[in-house]
Formats: C-alpha cells, structure tokens, sequence
C-alpha cells in the first residue's frame, strides 16, 4: 500500500530536549516536505527536499533542521524544541512525474512543548 | 508571491443543500490549484486540482471546483451536502508544481440534519 508514515504520532517533550520526527514514504517520490498545522493558519511549509541532498527552507523553518540521506527518508529535527513549536506536523510526498502536483501526506504527529 | 485567501473559517449547511466554499489566489504565473481534505485526527487528502487543463474540474465525492482566471477564484462546490462532508477543507497553491505549496487558513464544513 502506497503510503506516507509518521513516528511517533503523539510526542510530548519539555523544552530544550532534541526531539526527531521520522517521516518515510514508498512511492519512490522525488519530493517530500514538512507542515506544520495551527488554527487559524493552515498549513505553513517548514522544509521541503527536491531529491537526496537536496534541500531547501519553506516559510517558517526557524529553529527545525531537516536531512535527506535516503530517497524514502526526511527526518524533522528540533534541536530545542520551545513551547511555539507545539504544534500538529505533516510530512508530505510527491513526484515530478505523473500527477507531480499532488502530495500524499503523513497521518500528522501531535508534538506538545512543556 | 504566492497566496491563497479562503473566504469563511466555518461554513454551515444543512444536508441536501448545496456547498459552496470559497477560494481567491494570488500568482504571478499560471498556477496549480488544489482543494484539499482533512477529516477528524486524520492527514489531507486531494479532493481535486487544477493543472492548466479544463476549467471545470471533477473531484471525488461529488465535489467540483471551477477556475476564473479573471477572479483569480477556484471555489469549492457540491450539489447535495451529505453529513460525511463534514471536514475541514483546504484550498492550496503552488507556482512549482508540488514541492512548494501555500496553503488556506481553512474552512470547517458543518452539516446540519
């Protein structure tokens, strides 16, 4: 089954302690990214990657760190995480060929600041 | 720049009757368009996109959004509200074609019996 995971689903964490959110999908997609969901906003890209290696900032990548060593994985990192950064997060995949436009996303991960 | 502007944080119809949500974007090229789903404590899901082809685009679950280039509008529409419509909708942007997309703050869809 096509598919995007998340682990874990549901993370709460005290401020300052390094904390990542594994995010793999195997559709062999090219494209992956990172949302973070809030009420009122939508969702606001925080990184995506083009390909291995590749990566660049979305809108609000303050204080998140990504990597992209292997196709399927995209990792979200937060090196000290703060009470802002608790939020719901989806990582999302898509390929640059057939039907390119469209992301599948992850099931979200509820992360709670204390 | 690129930017998405749902008009309604929360929209309430009663079932059978029809749904309209709204959607205006602003782009500075011809853009791909997305309407996007999200049920209760679940991710998105893609209701339908536009990607230069016709106008009138057809979605799953009855849903259609319509591009006006000259509204720069992709509203969201169904003839008959059913109570599993209820959902949190998400109309999306995106100049790049998938790996850079800007999203709607969102509207909520009630269903009323």
């Amino acid at each position: 089954e096509a598919q995007v995971t998340q682990n874990p689903r549901y993370l709460i964490t005290v401020t300052g302690k390094k904390l990542t959110v594994t995010c793999s999908q195997n559709m062999n997609h090219e494209y992956m990214s990172w949302y973070r969901q809030d009420p009122g906003l939508g969702l606001r890209q925080i990184y995506y990657s083009m390909n291995v290696e590749v990566t660049d900032k979305g809108d609000v990548p303050e204080g998140y760190k990504v990597s992209r060593k292997e196709k399927r994985n995209f990792p979200l990192i937060l090196e000290s995480p703060s009470p802002n950064q608790t939020s719901l997060y989806f990582c999302a995949s898509s390929s640059p060929t057939g039907g390119a436009e469209t992301q599948y996303f992850g099931p979200g991960t509820r992360l709670l600041v204390l | 720049a690129q930017s998405v502007t749902q008009l309604g944080s929360h929209v309430s119809v009663s079932e059978g009757a029809l749904v309209l949500l709204r959607c205006n974007y602003s782009s500075s090229v011809p853009p791909y368009l997305f309407w996007y789903v999200q049920y209760p404590n679940q991710g998105l899901q893609l209701l339908l996109k536009y990607t230069s082809a016709a106008t009138l685009v057809k979605g799953i679950n009855g849903f259609e959004a319509e591009f006006k280039k000259s509204e720069t509008s992709f509203h969201l529409t169904k003839p008959s509200a059913h109570m599993s419509d209820a959902a949190e909708y998400f109309c999306a942007v995106s100049e790049t074609g998938g790996f850079k997309t800007i999203f709607g703050a969102g509207t909520r869809l009630f269903v009323k019996a």
